[in-house]
């Protein structure tokens, strides 16, 4: 199986920060990465599929970038909405796994 | 508007049975993917398993987690995906979300995410 690790587990940032989350898989899966962004007792929310490109309605100060086995889901400009819980997955092939996630919280 | 909603979560024993549902809205259900997620309590998020669209046979993959003892299968005149759980154990106990994929290119991605249905398993 694929592992995705991601770092750091937990950070704090303000309001108007730039914060910039990684991701990194055990083997190469091309760009076949995406990341969902999940707040306290709700569903996940898809954000970035193709590991940079932006799901319909997705603030475009959410980017992500790499392949192979190093990406990263950068926010260019936190606003309050965006504290969450964010989460890489892979799906270049079987199983699919996901990311431990990354708490962003408020500083 | 896209909708999946999942039902059929409860308390169940171990060693238990339980069916759970996803009905689909708003999009060609029996041309997509579909998948089932799980949460485990304060825990990160886990694939469970996947069935393929008519055009692929309906073929289903599943974690090793859950093979041999968790069923998925679809009915697509109902526009539904349904979750057949057996021989249950503790370590099952999570909220089970019902997901929609969708392909950009040749492999699929998780997009459009139910609710979720809770299921415990404790005595």
């Amino acid at each position: 199986d694929i592992q995705m690790t991601q770092s750091p587990s937990s950070l704090s940032a303000s309001v108007g920060d730039r914060v910039t989350i990684t991701c990194r898989a055990s083997q190469g899966i091309s760009n076949y990465l995406a990341w969902f962004q999940q707040k306290p007792g709700k569903a996940p929310k898809s954000l970035i599929y193709d590991a940079s490109s932006l799901q319909s309605g997705v603030p475009s100060r959410f980017s992500g970038s790499g392949s192979g086995t190093e990406f990263t889901l950068t926010i260019s400009s936190l606003q309050p909405e965006d504290f969450a819980t964010y989460y890489c997955q892979h799906y270049d092939s079987y199983p699919l796994t996901f990311g431990q996630g990354t708490k962003l919280e408020i500083k | 508007e896209v909708q999946v909603v999942e039902s059929g979560g409860g308390l169940v024993q171990p060693g238990g049975s339980l069916r759970l549902s996803c009905a689909a809205s708003g999009f060609s259900f029996s041309d997509h993917y579909m998948d089932w997620v799980r949460q485990a309590p304060g825990k990160g998020l886990e694939w469970v398993g996947r069935s393929r669209n008519k055009a692929n046979s309906y073929t289903t993959l599943y974690a090793a987690s859950v093979k041999g003892r968790f069923t998925i299968s679809r009915d697509d005149s109902k526009n539904s995906l349904y979750l057949q759980m057996n021989s249950l154990n503790t370590e099952d106990t999570a909220v089970y979300y019902c997901v929609r994929s969708v392909n950009y290119g040749p492999r699929f991605t998780l997009d459009y995410w139910g609710q979720g249905t809770l299921v415990t398993v404790s005595s």
